[in-house]
């Protein structure tokens, strides 16, 4: 059984901070990672996507991943408020595998 | 505009009843997908289909069945066999690279159904 973990949190930190979420794979042959941000009782929305080994940046967002440690990991620098919210990540299978994802709540 | 659509926003199901939750996309996708999410858990996939007239069971289809009659349609009907239906479905497409690939899924709004 292919698994993605994740730790639910709910993950605290103040207004400006960097936020680090964490995330692991099983499937060692997994190609493609995404991070999405889902707000409560709304869809997943995707922040980023990574396939290759290192960083990948977007705006305030930070993807990093290390396939000989099967980890990928989402960093958000300057949190606000408006990122409170749960962070899935998934491993590209057939369809998507998700983590159960991370609670983050950033106050002001 | 682009995008999925899904109806109804919210559904109410008495016991024993058969229930079909709508999904639709014009975003030229070639695959379509239904997972469900249960609150603080991650999403599961029930069913998947690639291309039009064939569809895959996922890791939970036990009580779900669906069809894929046209490329912008993937309706999910959940049956009176699905014991625990109450749960928050989300329907998605993406392109097609194989496994491992790198298309990208895009979520629709979502269906939160409710058994009385």
């Amino acid at each position: 059984q292919k698994e993605v973990e994740q730790n639910s949190g709910p993950l605290s930190v103040p207004e400006g901070a960097i936020a680090s979420l964490n995330c692991t794979y099983s499937d060692r042959g997994s190609q493609s990672f995404f991070w999405y941000r889902q707000y409560s009782g709304k869809s997943p929305e995707l922040i980023m996507s990574i396939y290759s080994n290192g960083d990948k940046e977007d705006g305030r967002f930070t993807a990093q991943l290390n396939k000989a440690s099967q980890y990928v990991s989402l960093l958000i620098r300057d949190s606000q408020p408006s990122d409170s919210a749960t962070y899935l990540c998934a491993v590209r299978g057939t369809a998507l595998i998700f983590g159960k994802g991370t609670t983050l709540s950033v106050s002001s | 505009d682009g995008g999925i659509t899904q109806s109804p926003k919210y559904l109410f199901r008495k016991e024993g009843q058969n229930v079909t939750l709508s999904c639709e996309q014009n975003l030229n996708h070639d695959a379509m997908y239904w997972y469900r999410q249960d609150p603080g858990q991650g999403l599961r996939l029930i069913y998947y289909s690639q291309i039009v007239n064939d569809f895959q069971k996922g890791d939970i289809a036990e009580g779900y069945s669906v069809s894929r009659e046209k490329k912008e349609s993937f309706p999910l009907t959940v049956t009176s066999a699905q014991k625990n239906p109450t749960a928050f479905y989300l329907c998605a497409s993406s392109t097609i690279q194989g496994f491992g690939g790198t298309d990208t899924q895009y979520f629709g709004p979502g269906t939160r159904l409710t058994v009385l």
